[in-house]
Parts: C-alpha cells; sequence; structure tokens
C-alpha cells in the first residue's frame, strides 16, 4: 500500500523568503501526487497535482512542486511567503489503476513571521 | 465558497444523542467522501459513495451511517458516539471515485464534532 511522510510537522519562515515543504513517498507505480491548503477552520483546498508530464508543475497562489522519481519526493515551494501562506499543508498521494486510493501525509503547518 | 457546502459548521452533541452532518455539492460530480481529521492524526478516509452507491467503508464503526440518496447530498447519520469521535468530519466530491485522482477532491468546510 502507499504511504506519505512529511519529515516536518512545523516550519516558520519569514515573510519575503523562499519556502520548501518536503514530500515523500512511497509506491511501486508511478502515483498521483497532490498538495492541499488547509487555513484554520476551512476545509482542503486543492493547490496543484502532478500525474504525468512535466515533472514540474504550477499550482496556484504562486506555488509549484517537482516530482522526483529517484527520490520518491514531491517538495512544495514558492519563491516569496506571504502572511497569507500561514496554514497547513498536506501532500496526498493516489494510487491504484485509476489513482482512486488516496492517502494523505500527515500534514506541515507554515507560521509566517511578519 | 467551494462548491462542496457542509452543515453545521459546528456540533456539540452527548454521547446518547442522535445527530446528523449534511453534505451538498452541485458541482455535477457523482462520487462522494467522508474524511475524519482527528488531531495529530492523518486524515483518514471514512466512506466512498459512487453514483450513489458505497463503493468503500473503510472499518468505520456502526455509531457512523452514511447515507447518499442523491449523487449531490451525503449524510453522516450519528449516535452513541464516545469522545474520542470528537474531530473535524470533511466531505469531498470528485467527478468519480474513478477520476477523483486525475482530478483531485473538492473539499467541504467541514463540520467541528465534540462528543461530550
Amino acid at each position: 500500500a502507499q504511504s506519505v511522510t512529511q519529515p516536518d510537522i512545523h516550519i516558520t519562515v519569514s515573510e519575503g523568503a523562499s519556502l520548501e515543504l518536503r514530500c515523500n513517498y512511497s509506491y511501486g507505480a508511478t502515483p498521483y501526487l497532490f498538495w492541499y491548503v488547509q487555513s484554520p477552520g476551512q476545509g482542503l483546498q486543492l493547490l496543484l497535482k502532478y500525474f504525468s508530464g512535466d515533472t514540474l508543475v504550477q499550482g496556484i497562489k504562486g506555488f509549484e512542486a517537482e516530482f522526483k522519481r529517484s527520490q520518491s519526493s514531491f517538495n512544495l515551494r514558492k519563491p516569496s511567503v506571504h502572511w497569507s501562506d500561514a496554514a497547513e499543508y498536506f501532500c496526498a498521494v493516489g494510487a491504484g489503476l485509476y489513482g482512486q486510493n488516496f492517502v494523505f501525509g500527515p500534514g506541515t503547518r507554515l507560521s509566517v513571521l511578519p | 465558497e467551494t462548491g462542496v457546502t457542509q452543515t453545521p459548521r459546528h456540533l456539540v452533541m452527548g454521547m446518547t444523542n442522535k445527530k446528523s452532518l449534511k453534505c451538498e455539492q452541485h458541482l455535477g460530480h457523482n462520487a462522494m467522501y467522508w474524511y475524519k481529521q482527528s488531531a495529530k492524526k492523518p486524515l483518514e478516509l471514512m466512506f466512498v459513495y459512487n453514483f450513489k452507491e458505497q463503493t468503500e467503508n473503510n472499518s468505520v464503526p456502526s455509531r457512523f451511517s452514511p447515507e447518499c440518496p442523491n449523487s449531490s447530498h451525503l449524510f453522516l447519520h450519528l449516535h452513541t458516539l464516545q469522545p474520542e469521535d470528537s474531530a473535524l468530519y470533511l466531505c469531498a466530491s470528485s467527478p468519480t471515485s474513478g477520476k477523483g485522482a486525475e482530478t483531485g477532491y473538492t473539499f467541504g468546510s467541514g463540520t467541528r464534532l465534540t462528543v461530550v
């Protein structure tokens, strides 16, 4: 079965600094990969997804992620963080014939200092 | 507003109460999901419905009873819950369960449930 790890439970960055959130997955084939963001008291919003093609994918809110098969990673990046980016970020893997078996990572909480 | 609406936003219930959570989507999706989000734990898939049929029950205790009368509505009926059932319950939808991976899920804002 697939699994997802997000090594960082909590990250703090200063506003305007760059950001990288790590995600590693375990799956025998090429998975479907996602990043979601959850603001306090809200549901999850899809930031971006990858399942084929260019390994660098662009998402909403200025985020991007890079799929690295050799490292089983799908790290999320943003060149300049805004205070409104403070939230919980979840990496997810979809596996199975249609990627229908979703597994979410434990999440990384991002705090942004003014 | 994501297109998936959950009510109520907050619910406090006693262990002997019976209550229901409601989820509604008008995105034209045919798959709907219930997830449980507890503090310090990953999101847990509870149930999957595809075209009104339940296709997955992830070993959820029988005190949680889902109902999907049509592709736009999903309910979670609750009875004799335990304090450890306190959590954020999230509803999600996708075009079909088979297309969920290609499109990602659309989530509602959740119902914060507290069992006292």
